[in-house]
């Protein structure tokens, strides 16, 4: 069975700063790794993710992650946080051969000023 | 353009009572989702539909029961609510299946059971 590890539970960062949210997963099979993030008192919504083709994905609003098969790991990054980035981040799992998602714990980014 | 929404946004209840959570997409997407959100476990699956009369459970699906008569609805129903069930609820949608698409969520329904 897939599972999906975020490491860290809570990442304060101050403005201006790179953040860099750890995820890493386990799976004997063909994975597709998902990205949501979470904005206080909303649901989650689709940061970005890798289905095939080159490692490094990237969001409209400048996050990045990369796609490492040899350490099953989808980081995320950010060079540079805003305020507004304030957020909790899921990282999720989907096995080529199956139709649901596993999400990791979560990541819960605070930036300050 | 709703796209998915989720009622009641907040329901406080008592421990054996039956409540039943809502969910409605506008998209006619084919799959639903229903997920539990609680501290340090991130979300997990508690049921699942592939279409209209087709649901499946996930991995904690013991003392809930779902329905989808219709594309659009996709109601949740606690039998007889614990304290542990006490939660906030995703209902999301997708178009064809978690594999590669994107999944919708609605703003969530917290769920307190006294």
């Amino acid at each position: 069975a897939q599972s999906v590890t975020q490491l860290d539970s809570q990442v304060p960062v101050f403005e201006e700063a790179p953040v860099e949210l750890r995820c890493n997963y386990s799976s004997s099979v063909s994975v597709y790794l998902f990205w949501y993030v979470q904005y206080p008192n909303q649901g989650l919504q689709l940061l970005l993710k890798y289905l095939s083709g080159s490692t490094l994905v990237e969001s409209i609003n400048g996050f990045e992650a990369e796609f490492n098969k040899s350490q099953t790991s989808f980081h995320l990054r950010k060079p540079s946080v805003h305020i507004s980035d304030t957020a909790e981040y899921f990282c999720a799992v989907s096995e080529a051969a199956g139709n649901k998602l596993t999400f990791g714990g979560g990541t819960r980014v605070l930036v300050k000023p | 353009d709703a796209g998915i929404t989720q009622s009641p946004r907040y329901k406080i209840t008592e421990t054996g009572r039956q409540v039943t959570l809502m969910c409605h997409q506008t998209w006619s997407h084919s799959y639903m989702f229903w997920y539990r959100q609680d501290l340090g476990h991130g979300l997990r699956l508690i049921y699942y539909s592939a279409a209209a009369d087709i649901t499946d459970k996930g991995e904690v699906s013991d003392g809930y029961v779902v329905s989808r008569s219709k594309t659009e609805n996709f109601p949740l129903t606690l039998e007889s609510a614990t304290r542990s069930q006490t939660s906030v609820y995703f209902c999301a949608s997708s178009p064809s299946g978690a594999r590669t698409d994107t999944q919708y969520f609605g703003p969530g329904t917290r769920l307190t059971v006294l």
